[in-house]
């Protein structure tokens, strides 16, 4: 079955105490992406990656680190989590850049930083 | 500023009356639109979206939207509401441009409950 898989789904963690939320799809996407999504705010984007080795910062970055060593995966990495980085996040990935392409996204995880 | 906006935290519905989720945007140049949906404990599915063509688009589940350049709304609508359409629903933007990043802005989204 063609998805985008996350893990964990539910994570609870204290602050400091580094992190990394996977994502990792089997549709030899190029695009991938992480957004957050908070009460009242919607979606934002964190990173995203055109292909491997290519990252880029989307709108709230800060706190974030991403790497893309393969095509299939795309790890979001807290280095010192902070209470407000308790969110729900989510990983999206489409073929390739283009609105013909839509987003697949993953099943979320629930992040909370105690 | 790129924005979207979807002015309704809520929408309440009588299972078999029409639903409207409205949504307006704000970017330059001509915009894709596009509509998904979150069920509970669940991730985005896509629902539909506007790249260029006729101004009314149909998508799944019976759902569709009309596209209003001069109004800069894309509405989502479906004739009859079913109970199992109660969802978060989010509008979403990609501004077209060259270079665009592939970003889609999504708005705050809008609960939608249908009533039995």
């Amino acid at each position: 079955e063609a998805q985008v898989t996350q893990n964990p789904r539910y994570l609870i963690t204290v602050t400091g105490k580094k992190l990394t939320v996977t994502c990792s799809q089997n549709m030899n996407h190029e695009y991938m992406s992480w957004y957050r999504q908070d009460p009242g705010l919607g979606l934002r984007q964190i990173y995203y990656s055109m292909n491997v080795e290519v990252t880029d910062k989307g709108d709230v970055p800060e706190g974030y680190k991403v790497s893309r060593k393969e095509k299939r995966n795309f790890p979001l990495i807290l280095e010192s989590p902070s209470p407000n980085q308790t969110s729900l996040y989510f990983c999206a990935s489409s073929l390739r850049r283009g609105p013909n392409y839509g987003y697949t996204f993953g099943s979320g995880t629930r992040l909370t930083v105690v | 500023a790129q924005s979207v906006a979807q002015p309704e935290d809520q929408v309440n519905v009588a299972e078999g009356n029409p639903l409207t989720v409205k949504c307006t945007y704000s970017v330059s140049g001509n915009p894709y639109l596009f509509w998904y949906v979150q069920y509970p404990n669940r991730g985005l599915q896509f629902l539909l979206k506007y790249i260029t063509g006729d101004n009314l688009v149909k998508g799944s589940y019976g759902f569709e939207a009309e596209f209003n350049k001069s109004q800069t709304s894309f509405h989502l609508k479906k004739p009859s509401a079913l109970v199992s359409d109660s969802a978060l629903y989010f509008c979403a933007v990609r501004p077209n441009y060259g270079g665009a990043t592939n970003k889609l802005i999504f708005g705050t989204g809008t609960l939608l409950a249908v009533q039995p």
